[in-house]
């Protein structure tokens, strides 16, 4: 059964750094890309990023880009985001999903998601 | 950007009846469309993946359709699971957006 498992979420001021973490099992990880997605609260979908099976391939939305750094360990089965520079518009539930091929793909595994809270 | 707009945002309707949410997007994206299900309180699930394609375990009732710019879900025999909120996604480029959401809600 696969399962994704978030932590690391929390109560953060503006400005500051924090780092999330996807415990995944079930599934060969280190064979597809891996994703991140939030949700403000009451708000659609946001895409975050998205890294590919070897971790070469990292891509994200402008909203974070050069702010949020995404990374996996393979050996760890373990996705990660490391989140900068914290605002108020990134406060929202994370969510980590596996996507169905290597590099992209529809995301077919969603773990149920780590709150991250933004005040001062 | 690849901007994809859902139609409609909210959707009202019956247990047994069928209904069609429609995502469309500013450029031909070929059949790089995913559909997506969130119940309240709960995680995404994906329902169909390149346009058209049911993912394991979604019931038939669910299928997908359309090419390029247009792409359509249709929910046959609406179900009381189903009144959800349903989203689609754009995987042709980078950044790989949402639409905004439709809101399916029991008449």
């Amino acid at each position: 059964e696969v399962q994704l498992v978030e932590s690391g979420g929390g109560l953060v001021q503006p400005g500051r750094s924090l780092r999330l973490s996807c415990a995944a099992s079930g599934f060969t990880f280190d064979d597809y890309a891996m994703h991140w997605v939030r949700q403000a609260p009451g708000k659609g979908l946001e895409w975050v990023s998205s890294i590919s099976w070897n971790g070469r391939i990292r891509d994200y939305a402008d909203s974070v880009k050069g702010r949020f750094t995404i990374s996996r360990d393979n050996v760890k089965k373990s996705l990660y985001l490391q989140m900068n520079s914290l605002r108020d518009e990134d406060g929202a539930l994370y969510y980590c999903a596996k996507g169905v091929g290597i590099l992209a793909g529809a995301l077919d595994f969603w773990g149920q998601g780590t709150l991250v809270v933004i005040s001062s | 950007d690849i901007p994809l707009t859902q139609s409609p945002s909210f959707l009202s309707a019956s247990v047994g009846d069928r209904v069609t949410i429609t995502c469309r997007a500013s450029q031909a994206i070929y059949t790089y469309v995913a559909w997506y299900q969130q119940r309240p309180g709960k995680a995404p699930r994906l329902l169909i993946y390149d346009a058209s394609t049911l993912q394991t375990g979604v019931p038939s009732r669910f299928s997908g359709s359309g090419s390029g710019t247009a792409f359509t879900l249709t929910i046959s025999n609406l179900q009381p699971e189903d009144f959800a909120t349903y989203y689609c996604q754009q995987l042709s480029l980078y950044p790989h957006n949402f639409g905004q959401g439709t809101k399916l809600e029991i008449k």
